[in-house]
């Protein structure tokens, strides 16, 4: 039963390009939340996705920043017009439906962001 | 509003004495806590839980906490350390009636094991 799916794991973009980043959830698993974990100020919660709907987006940047669940494939956390304070590593992370759901997250291994 | 304090950026231990991360907590209800575990370059794992029942829970790897609700903590422990847990620590706290699913995650406390 394969895990939570990141891809890429390292990315690397220069100031003014777009990034992309997928993430597959486990099987089984209809609730994915982003993370972003910066040096020295832990894993800061970025947005909450259920299949086709952004249920929780408060921890999202209002601009450049935007996150997708379709109902076909992965969820996808996109960054336009990237600037260096972007560098970080975003975790994507999973869990099952509400009624089977006991709190933990299982996380994928993370995508690492450079921005040059 | 929830949040998750985790006081101390880093705890030292030698390897074979018994280890202790704190971890203190906020939550307008009962919360649900959480202990994970992070290796350089990789993702976090689960390592055990509070829901309810028992103050003593038992997670993987041999490690345990204490859920003490008159001081809102939640301190993982371990009675012998190695050198292989050493790594990052983060607790995580959800309210448990609030309605969120989202757990709130401390700074993270890295623990370093001394051969």
């Amino acid at each position: 039963n394969a895990g939570v799916m990141q891809n890429p794991r390292h990315l690397v973009r220069r100031r003014g390009q777009e990034a992309r980043l997928r993430c597959s959830p486990m099987k089984g698993h209809s609730h994915v939340y982003w993370y972003r974990q910066l040096p020295e100020e832990g894993l800061k919660f970025m947005v909450y996705l259920q299949k086709e709907n952004i249920i929780d987006e408060s921890g999202m940047p209002k601009e450049r920043f935007s996150a997708e669940f379709p109902k076909e494939g992965p969820s996808i956390l996109r960054i336009q017009q990237v600037v260096r304070g972007d560098s970080a590593a975003y975790f994507c992370a999973s869990s099952p439906g509400q009624s089977a759901n006991t709190g933990e997250l299982f996380f994928g291994e993370g995508s690492r962001l450079t921005v040059l | 509003a929830q949040s998750v304090a985790q006081p101390e950026d880093q705890v030292n231990v030698a390897e074979g004495n018994p280890l202790t991360v704190k971890c203190t907590y906020s939550v307008s209800g009962n919360p649900y806590l959480f202990w994970y575990v992070q290796y350089p370059n990789r993702g976090l794992q689960f390592l055990l839980k509070y829901i309810t029942g028992d103050n003593l829970v038992k997670g993987s790897y041999g490690f345990e906490a204490e859920f003490n609700k008159s001081q809102t903590s939640f301190h993982l422990k371990k009675p012998s350390a190695l050198v292989s847990d050493s790594a990052l620590y983060f607790c995580a706290v959800r309210d448990r009636g609030g309605g969120s699913y989202i757990p709130t995650f401390g700074r993270g406390t890295s623990l370093i094991v001394h051969p």
